[in-house]
């Protein structure tokens, strides 16, 4: 029972180019999320996917895609990558759901944009 | 005013001692509360979550909540070097809204 996984846990890029970061959650929850960690910052949220086949913007979207493959796995794509998005990142999902419901982070994935 | 408000820290206690960690928040219509502990490097591991006013206990800790004065704490009682970290809270507006504050950290001493 991983919980949640991501891959890859470390990369580094130059500016300009694309990556894509993988979750995958064998919690069987619905929703799934993707934060960004900056140092003073807190966590903030870049997209979050209620459910399978549905997806929407967070906090801070601009420069990324998301795609909710299936219930199981909720990817992260920068398009073309700038040292702003130098960062980590966490993937979550949530148990349970309405106004209540914990968020349950996978270990991190931390990427430098050179 | 930040939507969630933490003391940044480092907050010391010696080993033993009755760590205090508290968290504002600015949005009256939030209906649930969690506190999450990250050790350096690592993901946040969710700690207690609360929903109701009053206290929650759980082992050496125990949540506080007061939603009239938009506060909620987090006591960690016999406080071990282990438990050392960045204190996370967290709260829950809307069904898929989180907003975390920046974190405490708490060094405990031996």
């Amino acid at each position: 029972n991983a919980g949640v996984t991501q891959t890859p846990k470390f990369q580094v890029l130059k500016t300009g180019q694309s990556m894509t970061l993988q979750c995958a959650q064998d919690m069987n929850h619905n929703s799934m999320y993707w934060y960004r960690q900056d140092p003073g910052m807190g966590l903030r949220l870049i997209y979050y996917s209620a459910s399978e086949g549905t997806t929407d913007k967070g906090e801070v979207p601009n420069g990324y895609n998301v795609s909710r493959l299936n219930k199981r796995e909720f990817s992260l794509r920068l398009e073309s990558a700038a040292p702003s998005q130098t960062s980590v990142y966490f993937c979550a999902t949530q148990k349970g759901g309405g106004n209540t419901g914990e968020l349950f982070f996978g270990e991190g994935s931390r990427l430098t944009v050179l | 005013q930040k939507e969630v408000e933490q003391n940044s820290g480092p907050l010391s206690v010696p080993e033993g001692a009755i760590a205090s960690l508290n968290c504002t928040y600015s949005d009256r219509g939030s209906q649930s509360f969690f506190w999450y502990r990250q050790y350096s490097g690592k993901s946040p591991e969710l700690i207690m979550f609360i929903y109701s006013n009053g206290d929650k206990e759980d082992g050496r800790f125990t949540a506080q909540l007061n939603k009239a004065s938009q506060y909620v704490s987090l006591l960690i009682r016999d406080s071990q070097p282990s438990d050392s970290a960045t204190y996370l809270c967290a709260v829950k507006p809307g069904t898929y809204k989180y907003i975390f504050g920046t974190g405490t950290r708490l060094k405990v001493l031996a």
